[in-house]
């Protein structure tokens, strides 16, 4: 079946250690890939997308991601944790038309101090 | 503030009683979504709109629900009849009009959260 997959429920990091959030696709073709960031009782606000050309992806908010299609994966790094980024992460394909756009179940990231 | 707005945020009703909510998209783009996010989950897709005609609507959208946007602006989402399996947050986002060579990013608005008692 098709299907985004995070396998990381909860994922706790110390401030200012790196992060890692991963990502997996169930589908034939590539999609149209995408991470976004919602904080509680906001909406949700994209950090990056992959379309095609350069696998490694910046975006917003110091984020990037690389996908592997050997893997089909689409996983979000970042160098160095702040406790603003606590917030729960949400990756993303689009298979066509931006008309399709199927989401994982998240991954809820918690701050240590 | 141009952003993706829905009114309203939050709202409480009981079980069988109808609900509307409203979403007004960014000015310039003539796509629509609505989704719906249970706790735990990410958003399911529901239905999407270009312009006012609805396009695709999915299998979660139940008779009891019912989607306009009557003139390719705001949205309204109605829900009759409500269940207590209908308690979620509803998301609404916009688009401008996609196609493998645009920007395909969908900007979404804070949604509404929907209890029902």
């Amino acid at each position: 079946a098709q299907s985004v997959t995070q396998p990381d429920i909860h994922i706790t990091v110390s401030e200012g250690a790196s992060l890692e959030l991963r990502c997996n696709y169930s589908y034939g073709a590539t999609p149209y890939l995408f991470w976004y960031v919602q904080s509680p009782g906001q909406g949700l606000q994209l950090l990056l997308k992959y379309f095609s050309g350069d696998t490694l992806v910046q975006g917003i908010k110091g984020f990037e991601a690389e996908f592997k299609r050997s893997q089909s994966s689409f996983n979000l790094r970042k160098p160095s944790v702040h406790w603003s980024d606590a917030a729960e992460y949400f990756c993303a394909v689009d298979l066509y038309n931006n008309n399709d756009m199927r989401f994982g179940a998240g991954t809820r990231l918690t701050v240590k101090p | 503030d141009t952003g993706v707005s829905q009114d309203p945020r939050h709202k409480i009703t009981k079980r069988g009683q109808n609900v509307t909510f409203r979403c007004d998209p960014i000015s310039e783009h003539n796509r629509l979504y609505w989704y719906r996010q249970t706790l735990g989950q990410g958003p399911e897709f529901l239905t999407y709109f270009q312009n006012e005609a609805q396009l695709e609507k999915s299998r979660l959208l139940s008779d009891r629900f019912s989607a306009e946007r009557p003139k390719g602006s705001f949205s309204t989402l109605e829900i009759q009849r409500t269940e207590q399996g209908d308690s979620a947050m509803y998301l609404c986002a916009s688009s401008p009009k996609g196609g493998r060579a645009l920007s395909n990013e969908q900007f979404f608005g804070p949604g509404t959260r929907l209890t029902v008692l």
